[in-house]
């Protein structure tokens, strides 16, 4: 069955450590996006990209960086930068063009500074 | 740049009864697509309905229906006869021909037996 893939699901930092969230997705799907969610809050985007080697900025993309070398995969590395990281993190793709845009979603990485 | 919003943090409706969750966006373009997705305690992101904005029939999926209103940028959700399982995080969200994915703040709703 295709889908989207988060790995791991939980995942604890500390402090002034690099760490990256995996995102696979066998969809063949050309979007895909990164959101970050606090408790009770709703979705913030993170960065997205619409095509491989190409990715843009959302609207909270400070302390983050993201690649997209293949395009089933779209890992985000939250770096030392980002002040305040503990949150839940999803990832979601959409098939790009205008066709049938639903959004699919991983089942998202709970990520814990300790 | 689109912008979605949902104006009710909170809402509570009875088992059985029907409740309205709102939902306005900004955009300037005509072809686009609209949706409501459901989040409930596992945190897993459902599907609940779409609309495309080029059709003036509203959208329906069993006991949830929503009200489009293109002129007035509004997307309201109805769920009718609300069950238990009904209780999560409503999320409305909007997506162009640019693929650019944007969602409200959420609504969160509570149904009471």
């Amino acid at each position: 069955d295709g889908g989207i893939t988060q790995s791991p699901k939980y995942l604890f930092r500390k402090e002034g450590q690099n760490v990256t969230l995996s995102c696979e997705q066998n969809l063949n799907h050309d979007a895909m996006y990164w959101y970050r969610q606090d408790p009770g809050q709703g979705l913030r985007l993170i960065y997205y990209s619409q095509i491989v080697n190409d990715f843009q900025k959302g609207d909270i993309a400070e302390g983050y960086s993201v690649s997209r070398e293949k395009k089933e995969s779209f890992p985000l590395t939250v770096t030392s930068a980002q002040k305040n990281p503990t949150a839940f993190y999803l990832c979601a793709s959409t098939p790009g063009g205008f066709l049938n845009t639903e959004a699919f979603f991983g089942q998202g990485t709970r990520l814990t500074v300790v | 740049a689109q912008t979605v919003t949902q104006s009710q943090p909170e809402m509570s409706v009875q088992e059985a009864e029907t409740v309205t969750l709102s939902c306005t966006y900004d955009t300037s373009e005509n072809n686009y697509y609209l949706f409501w997705y459901k989040q409930p305690p596992s945190r897993q992101m459902i599907l609940v309905i779409r609309q495309e904005a080029y059709k003036q029939q509203n959208a329906t999926e069993n006991r949830f229906s929503v009200n489009f209103q293109k002129a007035a940028k509004s997307f309201s959700l109805k769920i009718s006869d609300s069950q238990l399982g009904d209780t999560a995080m409503y999320f409305c969200a909007f997506n162009n021909a640019g693929n650019m994915l944007t969602f409200g703040g959420g609504t969160r709703l509570m149904v009471k037996p």
